[in-house]
């Protein structure tokens, strides 16, 4: 199985920073990685799609980049509702494999 | 809008299977993997497999041997069962939608989740 190290594993910040999350993949995995939000008590809910597409309806301020082991996720201006747990997840083979989870909090 | 329902028992006894289903509506079953994640208590996300609409599945290695999901394609619903559960498998259990056509490869739609807790 591919394995997932996301870093940090959690990070403190304040309203408009600007915050970064990498993800690293054991094995090169071209762009097939997401990124999802999850809210404590509610499903987890993607924001980026291969590596670096924006799903519909999702804010603007956030990207994703990276290719083949290593991946960020960027929020340009965190915002109060930001606040949350992030996992990445490698779409590339089986298992299917999530990240470790970063907790944004204040 | 298409929206996914987990339902099913809330406690199962040590030893015994747990069973759950997903129901989905607002959209066509066709053209998906079906897949169910789950996420104990204060803890990561651990995907345990799918099945395809076309009736193909594949499951993790870690639970191949205890898991089975089937579908329903008259009632839009697909279902999970896992047996000779233990305490480790006291979870949130997510039902999701995955789209895996070149490129896009994601879960764009998930069920609210149902907490399954094992014990006697």
């Amino acid at each position: 199985a591919i394995q997932m190290t996301q870093s940090p594993s959690s990070l403190s910040a304040s309203v408009g920073d600007r915050v970064t999350i990498t993800c690293r993949t054991s094995q090169a995995i071209r762009d097939d990685l997401g990124w999802y939000q999850q809210k404590p008590g509610k499903a987890p809910k993607l924001l980026i799609y291969s590596s670096s597409s924006l799903q519909t309806g999702v804010p603007s301020r956030f990207s994703g980049s990276g290719s083949g082991t290593f991946f960020t996720l960027t929020i340009s201006s965190l915002q109060p509702e930001d606040f949350a747990t992030y996992y990445c997840l490698q779409d590339y083979n089986y298992p299917l494999t999530f990240g470790q989870g970063t907790k944004v909090e204040f | 809008q298409v929206q996914l329902q987990e339902s099913g028992p809330g406690l199962v006894k040590p030893s015994e299977t747990l069973s759950l289903t997903c129901t989905v509506s607002g959209g066509s079953i066709s053209d998906y993997y079906w897949t169910w994640i789950r996420q104990p208590p204060g803890k990561g996300l651990e995907w345990i497999g799918y099945i395809y609409y076309s009736g193909n599945t594949k499951y993790n290695p870690s639970l191949e041997s205890r898991a089975a999901i089937s579908l329903d394609t008259s009632k839009n619903q697909f279902s999970l069962k896992l047996t000779s559960v233990t305490a480790a498998d006291t979870a949130v259990y997510y039902c999701a939608r995955r789209v895996a056509t070149k490129p896009v490869y994601c879960f764009d739609h998930w069920g609210q989740g149902t907490l399954v807790t094992v014990s006697s």
